[in-house]
């Protein structure tokens, strides 16, 4: 089976810069999601790695180990609006698409 | 375009009453998922459609729970004789066919069973 394991909570500033973890075991790794998602709403999409090195898009970056079984998703220049949880998901091989998903970590950023 | 919808959103049902959960998937998305997500857990993979074909039904957590997708597009989970164990939000999300990755998230349909 797959075990994916992130913090449950993290409290930041606004403006400031936070990384939140990620780590799995899994057998057959194909890929590794983030995804955001706000109280009572869908998750969104926010990046993918499959090899190892750092993935950037805007405010938002994500790094993956596959040796080490080791993700972070970086936020820059937080906003209120990024209070969210922050899901970590990843694929097998041989698991067809589906995702397995951790409990999510619950980001609130203060003023 | 428009996005994945689930209807309805929110549905209380007693126990032993039977459910029908409706996901409208993207237009010509290939790939349909059914998730179960328990309050402040992540969500759970229940079952996957590629067209109307049911590849993966593993997550499913008893055969009180079912599913289909009859012509490739619109996909329906119908639970029976629901138990309170069963409240939680069912999320559906597609995905694009060939090498896309990203599945597509609906808002979901909150079940609470009392």
């Amino acid at each position: 089976g797959q075990n994916i394991d992130q913090p449950t909570e993290m409290t930041a500033t606004e403006g400031a810069i936070v990384q939140i973890n990620c780590t799995y075991q899994t057998s057959g790794f194909n890929g590794l999601f983030w995804y955001q998602q706000h109280a009572g709403e869908a998750p969104t999409f926010l990046s993918y790695n499959v090899l190892d090195g750092l993935e950037e898009k805007g405010r938002f970056s994500s790094f993956l180990s596959r040796s080490k079984g080791y993700s972070y998703l970086l936020l820059k220049e937080l906003q209120m609006k990024d209070s969210a949880s922050y899901l970590c998901a990843v694929k097998v091989t041989g698991g067809g698409n589906k995702l397995t998903f951790g409990t999510g970590t619950q980001l609130k950023v203060e003023l | 375009g428009a996005g994945v919808s689930q209807s309805p959103r929110y549905k209380v049902a007693k126990r032993g009453q039977d459910v029908a959960l409706r996901c409208d998937p993207i237009s010509g998305h290939v790939s349909l998922f059914w998730y179960q997500q328990a309050l402040g857990q992540g969500p759970e993979f229940l079952t996957y459609f590629q067209n109307e074909a049911q590849l993966d039904k593993s997550g499913l957590p008893s055969d009180r729970f079912f599913a289909e997708r009859p012509e490739g597009s619109v996909s329906t989970l119908k639970i029976q004789r629901t138990q309170q164990e069963d409240s939680a939000v069912y999320l559906c999300a597609s995905r694009p066919g060939g090498g896309a990755n990203e599945q597509y998230f609906g808002p979901g349909t909150r079940l609470t069973v009392t």
